[in-house]
């Protein structure tokens, strides 16, 4: 089977770190994607991770354990501006790049 | 210029009309999809194309379909519009080096009372 799992709503406080988890169960993958919305807006590309590890880029960095069917989206010195809901999608093996989407993490900033 | 366009941005339409939102794209890419998106639920395919002569359903393809006019334009149809239709409609892209990234336009919100 192919389930996504993102908490629905996170808090943080400007200036300081969050970690997103998303967790999948599938029979394997070709990757992982992460994808920034904000409210009403298109879905923007973050990241995309294929070997597990940790990526950096800026304040932004995605982390991949295939084994474990976990990621996570990890954001440094937060601004308000980082509030929207962040999306996790899979591309599932022999699926002709058709992603599978969590329901997203929507991401708070409080001042 | 935006990539990927879309209209209309939004629609107020009634049950039983019929309605076509279009999507164009500048970026040359073989590839395209529509998705809709509704509250608390992740973005669900409806249909994908992957040149002008290759047309695929998604999960949820069942009240709409689709035509691939040209390799930049992919349009959607409602044939019957229903109340529970009524969703965010978003339009992507991919192709190139990166053929698994998607690439969105602005998404068209369409009311059906």
């Amino acid at each position: 089977g192919q389930n996504i799992d993102q908490p629905t709503e996170m808090t943080a406080t400007e200036g300081a770190i969050v970690q997103i988890n998303c967790t999948y169960q599938t029979s394997g993958f070709n990757g992982l994607f992460w994808y920034q919305q904000h409210a009403g807006e298109a879905p923007t590309f973050l990241s995309y991770n294929v070997l597990d590890g940790l990526e950096e880029k800026g304040r932004f960095s995605s982390f991949l354990s295939r084994s474990k069917g976990y990621s996570y989206l990890l954001l440094k010195e937060l601004q308000m501006k980082d509030s929207a809901s962040y999306l996790c999608a899979v591309v599932p093996p022999r699926s002709n790049y058709q992603l599978i989407w969590g329901a997203g993490t929507k991401l708070i900033i409080k001042p | 210029d935006a990539d990927v366009t879309q209209t209309p941005r939004n629609r107020i339409t009634k049950t039983g009309k019929r309605i076509m939102l279009e999507c164009s794209q500048t970026k040359g890419h073989d590839r395209m999809y529509w998705y809709r998106q509704d509250p608390g639920l992740g973005l669900r395919l409806i249909y994908y194309s992957f040149d002008v002569k290759d047309i695929n359903k998604g999960e949820i393809s069942d009240g709409y379909s689709v035509s691939r006019q040209a390799q930049a334009k992919f349009s959607l149809s409602l044939e019957s519009a229903i109340p529970n239709q009524t969703a965010l409609y978003f339009c992507a892209t991919s192709g190139g080096i990166r053929t698994d990234t998607q690439y969105f336009g602005p998404g068209t919100r369409l009311t059906v009372l």
